[in-house]
């Protein structure tokens, strides 16, 4: 079965600094694609960053990047220049393409970013 | 904005009564997903549809738990007799293929 863990459940950065979240999973699959995304409070779920398996590249979007190793199935995200609209929950999901799209989230890390 | 919309956004009842949620998904998505989030907690896989089709149900979805989309647009979850454990942020979700999956707000239900 496919697991998302995600060990930190609380982390906070000062503005501008930079922050990284980290998340691990367990699968036997060889394709598959990795999701951030993140939740601010009373708002809806938003994609951050999205990376496929078969990519080596790292996935970046602006101030988002990942870590992707994928031999140690290991997913984290960095926040550079963090800036107060980041503070939220944050979830790393998986999902096996061809499996009707079903998404594995883990429990999450509520980020909490110092003025 | 059309992106996706669940109503209602909050909803209170006595343990024992029955409510519904509406999804409307993005009108270009043939998938609907819905998912239940509780406090501390990813959300959770519930039941999925390929337009009008339920073609994956979760071991979570109990026998009180009735999802539809008859005609391959908007979507009901109905969760009947409540109980207190049902109490959590019921989410809804569509997209159009494999990738990124669009959320809505969620409806948080909580049960007295």
């Amino acid at each position: 079965a496919q697991t998302v863990t995600q060990s930190q459940p609380e982390m906070s950065v000062q503005e501008a600094e930079t922050v990284t979240l980290s998340c691990t999973y367990d699968t036997s699959e060889s394709d598959y694609y990795l999701f951030w995304y993140k939740q601010p409070p009373s708002r809806q779920m938003i994609l951050v960053i999205r990376q496929e398996a078969y990519k080596q590249q790292n996935a970046t979007e602006n101030r988002f990047s990942v870590n992707f190793q994928k031999a140690a199935k290991s997913f984290s995200l960095k926040i550079s220049d963090s800036q107060l609209g980041d503070a939220a929950m944050y979830f790393c999901a998986y999902v096996t393409p061809g499996t009707g799209n079903q998404f594995y989230f883990g429990t999450g890390t509520s980020l909490t970013v110092i003025p | 904005d059309t992106g996706v919309s669940q109503d209602p956004r909050h909803k209170i009842t006595k343990r024992g009564q029955n409510v519904t949620f509406r999804c409307d998904p993005i009108s270009e998505h043939n998938r609907l997903y819905w998912y239940r989030q509780t406090l501390g907690q990813g959300p959770e896989f519930l039941t999925y549809f390929q337009n009008e089709a339920q073609l994956e149900k979760s071991r979570l979805l109990s026998d009180r738990f009735s999802a539809e989309r008859p005609k391959g647009s908007f979507s009901t979850l109905e969760i009947q007799r409540t109980e207190q454990g049902d109490s959590a942020m019921y989410l809804c979700a569509s997209s159009r293929t494999d990738g990124e999956l669009f959320f809505g707000e969620g409806s948080r239900l909580t049960v007295l």
